[in-house]
């Protein structure tokens, strides 16, 4: 199985901060990633895709990058309704694995 | 546009078994063009899949659950279905289920539906 890895767990930013979050596969994915992000109570929602293509209605604050095994999430500017939790996902081989998510909180 | 609803009892006693059911509108489970899966978050965790069906072929079960779980699809009534048997206190979650095209994320979602052992 590959595993993924997301860092940080936690991270307290301000509004207007840049935030970065990283994710490691076990193994190599191509750039069969994607990142979600979920507020409480909601269903997860598609960020990005194929690991820098941003989802369609997604601000472009948000941005991805890297391929293989490591990878970025970068929300420029962060803004209220961004305080939330992110994982990101592997859709390479299964079993289908998510990384243990990082809850971005206000400072 | 595609919605996915998830429905069920939302309580289930130890040892007996889950059964959950995923309706599809705005999309044909049949075409191909999509996995339908099961996803499920316990209170306060994170995500963890269950498994997937496409097409009408076998379906893929993450393997701790394995032995539990069936995925079943009926494809004329426009709904796929979730079992998971002999279940635990460890099997309280919210279930999802979502749809995503091959090798890319999952692209709806149900609103999920809180399962209590």
């Amino acid at each position: 199985d590959i595993q993924m890895t997301q860092s940080p767990s936690s991270v307290s930013a301000s509004v207007g901060d840049r935030v970065i979050i990283t994710c490691r596969a076990s193994q190599g994915i191509s750039s069969r990633l994607g990142w979600y992000q979920q507020k409480p109570g909601r269903a997860p929602k598609v960020l990005i895709y194929s690991a820098s293509s941003l989802h369609s209605g997604v601000p472009s604050r948000f941005s991805g990058s890297g391929s293989g095994t490591d990878f970025t999430l970068i929300i420029d500017t962060l803004q209220p309704e961004d305080f939330a939790t992110y994982y990101c996902q592997q859709s390479n081989s299964f079993p289908l694995t998510f990384g243990g998510g990082t809850r971005v909180e206000i400072k | 546009q595609v919605q996915l609803q998830e429905s069920g009892p939302g309580l289930v006693k130890p040892s007996e078994t889950l059964s959950l059911t995923c309706t599809v509108s705005g999309d044909s489970i049949g075409s191909g063009d999509y996995h339908w899966a099961w996803i499920r978050q316990p209170p306060g965790k994170g995500l963890e899949w269950i498994g997937n069906t496409h097409n009408g072929g076998n379906p893929f079960y993450n393997s701790p659950l394995k032995s539990r779980v069936t995925i079943s699809v009926d494809t004329s009534k426009k709904r796929f279905s979730l079992r998971v048997n002999s279940v635990t206190a460890a099997d309280t979650a919210v279930y999802y289920c979502a749809r995503h095209p091959p090798y890319l994320p999952f692209d709806s979602w149900g609103q999920g539906i809180l399962v209590a052992v």
